[in-house]
């Protein structure tokens, strides 16, 4: 299995403010995604990227993957409390199966 | 919105009990996949499928047996279960692992397992 880090593993802030969490691994990913989990609930894409480089999108969600295809961030912008959740990247390699980092907890404080 | 269900969402037993986790999709997806998710780990790979009749255990070592018998459904069991199984079961299934979006997977809701 490989291994994926995530940084932080949790993460606290003011409404209004920016976060950026990360996703690295030793190895180079074939393409990446990143989820999102609320309590109780099963994982949710948000989006993938399979291009080194490439920056995608979402909102006020900016989400880039490194050049070498082995770390990607997301980046929220004004954060809202509607943005708390387990935020997991999850990666393929060679082969089918997705390897999936422990998450970052963020919670966007009112 | 993806068409996954889990049931039951929520499950307290006794050891012992034999226990049958049900998924089922509604996508025709081919493949299909059972996590094991702890608070603040990632997520396991148990089993998956590549299709009916087939199943392959995943990474993460477990008692657990499933089946795929229809292209909907993959049931997982637990013959006699521990409180070693108490845990947050994940099903999940894709369209495939070709193409360059490769293998996005939908996630059913869970199951929390609770064995006493």
């Amino acid at each position: 299995t490989q291994l994926l880090e995530q940084s932080p593993q949790f993460l606290s802030i003011q409404e209004g403010e920016n976060l950026t969490v990360y996703c690295n691994s030793s190895s180079v990913f074939s393409s990446l995604q990143w989820y999102r989990q609320e309590p109780g609930e099963g994982p949710v894409l948000l989006v993938t990227v399979v291009t080194g480089g490439e920056v995608k999108k979402l909102k006020r969600l900016t989400f880039q993957f490194g050049d070498a295809r082995k770390d990607s961030s997301l980046h929220i912008t004004a954060a809202q409390p509607g943005d708390t959740g387990l935020y997991l990247c999850a990666g393929t390699f060679n082969d089918y199966k997705l390897s999936f980092g422990a998450g970052t907890t963020v919670t966007v404080r009112a | 919105e993806a068409d996954i269900y889990q049931t039951p969402r929520y499950l307290v037993i006794g050891t012992g009990k034999k226990i049958t986790l049900e998924c089922s999709q509604t996508m025709g997806h081919d493949k299909m996949y059972w996590y094991q998710q702890d608070p603040g780990m990632e997520l396991h790979l148990i089993h998956y499928s590549y299709g009916v009749n087939s199943t392959e255990k995943g990474d993460l070592s477990s008692e657990s047996t499933v089946s795929r018998i229809r292209t909907e459904h993959f049931p997982l069991t637990l013959e006699s279960a521990r409180p070693s199984h108490t845990s947050q079961y994940l099903c999940a299934s894709s369209e495939g692992w070709t193409g360059k979006a490769k293998n996005i997977q939908y996630f059913g809701a869970g199951t929390r397992l609770s064995v006493l």
